[in-house]
């Protein structure tokens, strides 16, 4: 089974500009989890989806949003980018049954630039 | 809110010793999940140990072992017989258990350093 893929690796934008990042789940998994990782605040949950719904929302501006199509392929979208969105960006995806303890599989992220 | 503190930055710990990792977390919940993720320089977060709140007996994985210690909301991580290929960013993690939603809250990391 391949794993979860993030594109692209790398990503440079300039300040005022905005960006979509693409996350592929695994192959049967339903729900898909974005996170920021930065030096600063560590790793905080962006947002889930499940089944094309928006399950649950971290404390981010109205900026960052996300969506998810019917083959659970996953995008989020930064717009009007600030020096302080430069992050790692990793999705994680899983099968969504709850409630359990089931395993998360992340991707290697999108490091993003921002100029 | 739910908070997960780790106090170790960096740890360092010699080829073929034993490391344990240290983590504390908050929360006023009695059901939940705890898990231990190891980031390496490759970024991906991979799942070391997790560990049933409910579940008074320790997890165990290989050469992975946790302490739980839900009173004192403690929950660490022991390494034995450490490899070079352990080496990498360990991370403590929480999640509630049940309800619609796969949200972990991370501690800050610990930098775990292996020397040969």
């Amino acid at each position: 089974k391949a794993g979860v893929t993030q594109t692209p690796r790398y990503l440079i934008k300039t300040r005022g500009q905005q960006v979509t990042l693409s996350c592929s789940p695994i192959s049967g998994h339903r729900s898909v989890s974005w996170y920021q990782q930065t030096p600063g605040q560590g790793l905080q949950f962006l947002f889930e989806y499940f089944s094309e719904t928006q399950r649950n929302k971290g404390n981010f501006p109205g900026r960052f949003s996300g969506r998810q199509f019917s083959n659970s392929r996953s995008e989020m979208n930064v717009s009007t980018l600030e020096l302080g969105d430069s992050a790692l960006y990793l999705c994680a995806s899983s099968s969504g049954r709850t409630p359990t303890n089931e395993k998360l599989f992340f991707g290697s992220g999108t490091q993003l630039s921002v100029l | 809110a739910q908070t997960v503190t780790q106090s170790q930055p960096e740890m360092s710990v010699q080829e073929a010793e034993t490391v344990t990792l240290s983590c504390t977390y908050d929360t006023s919940e009695s059901d939940y999940y705890l898990f231990w993720y190891k980031q390496p320089p490759s970024r991906q977060m991979i799942l070391v140990i997790r560990q049933e709140a409910y579940k008074q007996q320790n997890a165990t994985e290989n050469r992975f072992s946790v302490n739980f210690q839900k009173a004192a909301k403690s929950f660490s991580l022991k390494i034995s017989d450490s490899q070079l290929g352990d080496a990498a960013m360990y991370f403590c993690a929480y999640r509630l258990y049940g309800g619609a939603t796969n949200k972990l809250i991370f501690g800050t990391g610990t930098l775990l350093a292996v020397q040969p």
